[in-house]
């Protein structure tokens, strides 16, 4: 079985541009998050998508957002990007078969943003 | 509100070295889930191992083994016989029944020397 894939892997942008994420969860996983992690703040979580619907967020400014497509895969979006912004961001899955409870999260190679 | 402390930034070991890794963490959710994740060079984080609050029993694969005391509300982690490819970061994370937002802990870089 597949695991996680994010896509691009590497993303270089520029301050004030906007930049979206892919990510496609494992085969019949219900669950995806989006992490972001720093040297600095670590691995810190950024929002919960489940059946297209966010179902958890992070402490994070409304220039972070997300939305999940019918097939499960997820995408996050930022907008007027800021050099802070520069990290590796990590979406993970899991099958979340009855909902709310929680599963082992699988976790996809990552997209690295730089932003210059 | 939940925690997840690990105290140990970096450790260095030789080769064929014991070393365990220390994760401590807080929560006043009786029911909760331990987790332990490696992160070579890179990126992609890789489930190693997952607790719940009610099973304490400590368990053993391979060469690594996790001891989880809710007494010291800890969930320590050893390798055994280390070997170069442990080299990673690992950390350890902590979530709750009430919801899927993983609590991870600053993580802990072991270095092993050939």
């Amino acid at each position: 079985k597949a695991g996680v894939t994010q896509t691009p892997r590497y993303l270089i942008k520029t301050r004030g541009q906007q930049v979206t994420l892919s990510c496609s969860p494992i085969s019949g996983h219900r669950s995806v998050s989006w992490y972001q992690q720093t040297p600095g703040q670590g691995l810190q979580f950024l929002f919960e998508y489940f059946s297209e619907t966010q179902r958890n967020k992070g402490n994070f400014p409304g220039r972070f957002s997300g939305r999940q497509f019918s097939n499960s895969r997820s995408e996050m979006n930022v907008s007027t990007l800021e050099l802070g912004d520069s990290a590796l961001y990590l979406c993970a899955s899991s099958l979340d078969r009855t909902g709310g409870t929680t599963d082992t999260q699988y976790f996809g190679p990552g997209t690295r943003l730089t932003v210059l | 509100a939940q925690k997840v402390t690990q105290a140990q930034t970096e450790i260095s070991v030789v080769e064929k070295e014991d070393v365990t890794l220390d994760c401590v963490y807080e929560t006043r959710d009786t029911t909760y889930y331990l987790f332990w994740y490696k992160q070579p060079p890179s990126g992609e984080l890789v489930f190693l191992i997952r607790r719940n609050s009610f099973d304490e029993q400590n368990e053993i694969s391979g060469r690594y083994s996790w001891n989880f005391q809710k007494s010291t509300s800890s969930f320590n982690f050893t390798i055994t016989a280390s070997q170069v490819v442990d080299s990673a970061v690992y950390f350890c994370a902590l979530s709750v029944f009430t919801g899927n937002q993983f609590y991870f802990g600053t993580g802990t870089s072991l270095t092993v020397i050939p």
